[in-house]
């Protein structure tokens, strides 16, 4: 069983909509969490970086962490085509760098 | 303002040849990692480095590669006799700190083994 993991998609929706991407884990030593944005044959972006549980938003963007369920979510209000990438989700333990373990990626599409 | 900077972005071996990597960290950054993507895999943390030092390897193949971030100069991964398997995108992040600082990526190289 992978420590993380993430529905790969792909994922399509039209313009405007709401989209909800989510990762579980199972090492409950994780403390930070992130969101990445990957462009195609581009290196990672970081979007949104929490610690431990509870939720943070960033205009269109709202990153939630359930560490009781070992659960973390995206939500994009009013999706763009310029969202469509692919979304990973990543974790690291409170260790004393960050050795950050990945989620595969979500594809996501947003249809003008 | 350069961000991190990987070349080459595309590079093909034969199989024994040998692939050598380049990251100039942002600068001002101390800290490089190296990261493996194979298709349909999420990263997967290789090395983490400080100047002229190799902090964690864990993450690295015991045999044919190793990495090494001189005091002058970029960060390097090598990998030795390259087969097959060892296709994938490879990833430099660079960071300020230690533990607490975000990561940034560079855009990656793409080794292909034919």
């Amino acid at each position: 069983q992978k420590e993380v993991e993430q529905d790969p998609g792909p994922l399509s929706v039209p313009e405007g909509a709401i989209v909800s991407l989510n990762c579980t884990y199972s090492n409950s030593a994780f403390q930070y969490f992130m969101w990445y944005r990957q462009y195609s044959r581009k290196g990672p972006e970081l979007l949104m970086y929490t610690y431990s549980s509870g939720n943070k938003e960033d205009g269109r963007f709202t990153a939630q962490v359930d560490k009781s369920s070992k659960y973390i979510s995206l939500f994009i209000r009013d999706s763009q085509p310029s969202d469509s990438a692919t979304y990973l989700c990543a974790m690291s333990d409170s260790g004393g760098y960050q050795k950050v373990t990945f989620g595969t990626g979500t594809k996501l599409q947003v249809i003008p | 303002n350069a961000g991190v900077m990987q070349n080459p972005r595309h590079l093909v071996r034969r199989r024994g040849q040998e692939a050598r990597l380049r990251c100039s960290p942002v600068k001002g950054h101390s800290h490089v990692y190296w990261y493996r993507q194979l298709p349909e895999e999420g990263l997967k943390f290789m090395v983490y480095l400080q100047k002229e030092n190799i902090i964690d390897e864990s993450g690295m193949p015991k045999e044919r590669f190793s990495a090494e971030f001189p005091k002058e100069g970029p960060s390097i991964l090598r990998i030795q006799q390259v087969v097959r398997g060892d296709s994938a995108a490879y990833f430099c992040a660079s960071s300020t700190a230690d533990g607490t600082d975000t990561q940034y990526f560079g855009p990656g190289t793409r080794l292909t083994v034919l």
